[in-house]
């Protein structure tokens, strides 16, 4: 099992909206299991939970995070980009394998 | 209030082993799937090992298969790696992770002579 595909990096302005992409196969972030998840992960920090099941958002998570897919293709999309929101983002998929979970290498954003 | 609290990492040596565990509480831990999750310096997060709910299956990452071995105590609410034959690529902080969603603040691991 490979790792998800993410861009190593993404920037913008604060107020700007940018997106994620997370590419897998069809045996993992395309599969019907739907277990999709973004973190987010400043420096020290452990990561912390912002999507999970592909579209749903955690109680007290920020509705400027979206979470979308399509085909083998999942992204977070973060509207008005806030300072706050410069830190390492990634993307994870339940596999239905013995290889349980895959991770993306990991988005560092960015803001300008 | 989900809190997962990892302890027992530390320094040792190549070939050495060590003991890391996770202690859950504010939910009821033996309903949930489990994992570890390493994080080398400077890199990204790998999935290192998993447990069923009842301990009675349990996944491995190819990098650690037949050296770690993950088990848990539902009456403890603790989760276990027992990490062996450890190399210095194993150096990281390893995290417990709820599921898919809650993660502990870490405990880190250095191999090295």
């Amino acid at each position: 099992q490979s790792a998800l595909t993410q861009p190593a990096s993404v920037s913008g302005f604060p107020g700007q909206s940018i997106a994620i992409s997370c590419t897998g196969t069809s045996s993992d972030v395309g599969g019907g299991y739907g277990y999709v998840s973004w973190y987010q992960q400043h420096p020290g920090r452990s990561p912390k939970l912002l999507i999970y099941d592909v579209i749903d958002r955690p109680s007290g998570v920020s509705n400027r995070f979206s979470g979308s897919r399509s085909g083998n293709t999942a992204s977070l999309s973060i509207s008005g980009l806030q300072a706050e929101d410069e830190a390492d983002y990634y993307c994870s998929s339940y596999t239905g394998t013995d290889i349980l979970v895959v991770f993306g290498g990991g988005t560092k954003v960015t803001v300008l | 209030e989900v809190q997962l609290l990892e302890s027992g990492g530390g320094l040792v040596q190549p070939g050495g082993s060590l003991r890391v565990s996770c202690v859950a509480s504010g939910f009821s831990f033996s309903t949930y799937l489990m994992s570890w999750v390493r994080q080398a310096p400077g890199k990204g997060l790998e999935w290192v090992s998993g447990i069923s709910n009842s301990g009675a299956n349990t996944y491995y990452a190819d990098s650690v298969k037949g050296r770690f071995t993950i088990s848990r105590d539902n009456s403890k609410n603790t989760l276990y790696l027992q990490m062996n034959s450890l190399r210095s690529d194993d150096t990281a902080v390893y995290y417990c992770m709820k599921k898919f969603d809650y993660w502990g603040q870490g405990t880190p691991v250095t191999v090295s002579s």
